[in-house]
């Protein structure tokens, strides 16, 4: 079984550019996460898809951070323009329905704001 | 608000030896808990989940946890550590019961020297 799939793996821009990254999660999974892992801290929740529905966006930046589910299958996390403090990975998972808290994460994509 | 705390960020143990990584969590219900473990570039695992059925949980890998109201304790044990347990490890609480919003911990370095 395929993994959650994360581009680009590496991404290093300066302040006040846009940046985006793409997932692709696990092959039926209807719920799909985008975590923010600050270096040292535990992932924080950005942004929570059921399908191609917003279950929970409480914690994303929406001034800045933006993000879309494409036919409830691949997503897009979008920041513009980015901050020193945006630099951090950013970690993309899927769970399937009925799972409670079984989520599979992808690898991250590193993101350095300088 | 759900939280747990980890008490270790770090913690050196000798392949073959006992391993115990803290956590305590603070909920005002009977809390879902789980434990990830974060190896280098991979993807977030889950070890295993508590979700009221037993007390004592047990995990993949020889790892298995014990939950504890009266301490509000959640931690992690192996008897014997193995050199590929070296990872770091996150305990988690849903926000609330039955769903897949997780909160992390800030995580604990596991070194096992040979």
């Amino acid at each position: 079984e395929a993994g959650v799939a994360q581009s680009p793996r590496y991404k290093i821009i300066e302040k006040r550019q846009s940046v985006a990254f793409w997932c692709n999660p696990i092959s039926g999974h209807a719920t799909l996460y985008w975590y923010q892992q600050i270096l040292g801290q535990g992932p924080k929740l950005l942004i929570q898809f059921q399908n191609n529905g917003v279950v929970d966006d409480s914690q994303l930046p929406k001034d800045r951070f933006s993000a879309e589910r494409l036919k409830g299958v691949d997503s897009t996390l979008k920041i513009q323009p980015a901050k020193l403090e945006d630099s951090a990975v950013y970690l993309c998972a899927s769970s399937d329905t009925g799972s409670w808290g079984k989520l599979f994460f992808g690898s991250g994509t590193q993101l350095s704001v300088l | 608000a759900q939280s747990v705390t980890q008490l270790d960020s770090h913690v050196s143990v000798s392949e073959g030896t006992p391993v115990l990584l803290r956590c305590n969590y603070s909920s005002s219900y009977s809390p879902s808990l789980f434990w990830y473990v974060q190896h280098p570039n991979k993807g977030l695992q889950l070890l295993l989940k508590y979700t009221s059925a037993a007390t004592l949980v047990k995990g993949i890998n020889g790892f298995e946890a014990e939950f504890k109201k009266s301490e509000t304790s959640f931690h992690l044990t192996k008897p014997s550590a193995h050199m590929s347990d070296a990872a770091e490890y996150f305990c988690v609480v849903s926000e609330s019961w039955g769903t897949d919003k997780l909160i992390f911990g800030t995580g604990t370095r596991l070194q096992v020297f040979p």
